[in-house]
This record gives structure tokens, sequence and C-alpha cells, in this order.
């Protein structure tokens, strides 16, 4: 079965200061892998996804992700963050073998940025 | 092109009490789900739905129904409700396949007395 755990429940950080969301996944298989955001009272919307190729990828508002294998974990990361990017973020893996087009989403990683 | 809806977006109820929550989306979606959040537990599936007229249960089915008579609505029913299913409900659509994009309404905020 697959897991995914989000390593900090809550990142408190300054505007226009890097931050890093952590997440690690365990599978036995391929996965694809996403990142979703819920702005507060929002439902949540895709920032960015890992199928294959490149594992760097970009998303959008400026965040990007790194898949590694070997350590079986795929990293939030935007250089400088802004107030507006107060939210939740969750990690979310799907694998290529069990069942259907069916998530399995971390706890949630609370990103609170102040002035 | 509303995307996925979802109604009510709160309800109260007594334990015990029925209801149905219905999800609609406007995108020719084939799948549609059912997740709860809840504080420091992320989102869980409860059931999903991989075209008309069929459906599977996910993670945390006890208790919920879901029936999908229509390819672009889903139901989601709670017989005889209880205060463990206070919690903010989720419908979501993907066109096929893992490697698509799930889109999510707005939410349901339930609290059941």
């Amino acid at each position: 079965a697959q897991s995914v755990t989000q390593l900090d429940s809550q990142v408190p950080v300054f505007e226009e200061a890097p931050v890093e969301l952590r997440c690690n996944y365990s599978s036995s298989v391929s996965v694809y892998l996403f990142w979703y955001v819920q702005y507060p009272n929002q439902g949540l919307q895709l920032l960015l996804k890992y199928l294959s190729g490149s594992t760097l990828v970009k998303g959008i508002n400026g965040f990007e992700a790194e898949f590694n294998k070997s350590q079986t974990s795929f990293h939030l990361r935007k250089p400088s963050v802004h107030i507006s990017d107060t939210a939740e973020y969750f990690c979310a893996v799907s694998d290529l073998l069990t069942g259907y087009s069916t998530l399995t989403f971390g706890k949630g990683t609370m990103l609170l940025v102040s002035p | 092109n509303a995307g996925v809806t979802q109604t009510p977006k709160f309800r109260v109820l007594k334990t015990g009490q029925s209801m149905t929550l219905l999800c609609a989306q406007d995108m020719n979606h084939e799948y549609m789900y059912w997740y709860r959040q809840d504080p420091g537990m992320g989102l869980r599936l409860i059931h999903y739905s991989v075209g008309e007229g069929t459906t599977a249960k996910g993670e945390v089915p006890d208790g919920y129904n879901v029936s999908r008579l229509k390819k672009q609505n889903f139901l989601l029913g709670l017989e005889s409700a209880a205060p463990s299913q206070t919690s903010v409900y989720f419908c979501a659509s993907t066109k096929q396949g893992r490697e698509d994009t799930q889109y999510f309404g707005p939410g349901t905020r339930l609290t059941v007395l």
C-alpha cells in the first residue's frame, strides 16, 4: 500500500524568504506525484505534478518540486514567498499498479507567511 | 463552465438524521470522488466512481452510501448521521487516468449534533 508523509504540520516563514515543504512517500511501484494547495475556505487546486521525465517540475505561482526516487521524496520549494501563499499544501501519490485513478494524500502542511 | 459544484454548502444535522450531498460537474469527466477532510488528517477517500452506474469503496466508506445515476452527478448519502461524521466533505472529478488532475468542489461543512 502507498502512503505519504508530510514532515511538517506547520511552516512559519517571513515574506520574501525561501521555503521548502517536505514530502516523502512509500510505494513498492512507480508513482505519480502531486502537490495541491488549499486556500482558506476553498477546495483544493493543483500546483504541479510529476509523471515522468525531468525530475524538476515547475508549477503555478512560482512553485517547483524535485522528485528524488532514491530518497522517495518530492519536496516543494519557492525561492521567495508572498503573503498570498498562506495556505495548506497537500502532497499526494498515485501508484501505477493498484486500482483505478485514486490519490493518497498526506496530512497537509500549513504555510504561514507573515510580513 | 462552473467546474465542480456541491450542494449544500453548510448543514447541521441531529444524530440519526439522514441527508444527501450532491456533487455536479460539467466537464464530462468519467471519474468522481468523495473525500472527507478532518483537522490533522488530510483528505481521506470515502467512495469513488469510474463511470456512470459504477461505484467503489475508498479508505473510509462505513456509514456512507453513494450513487452515480448520471455521469455528471455523484451523490453521497448518510443514512443515520453520527457525530463522528462531522467534517468537511469535498467532491472531485477527473477526466480519466492516474495522471489526470483532480478538480475539487468548494466543499460542504457538515455538523452532526
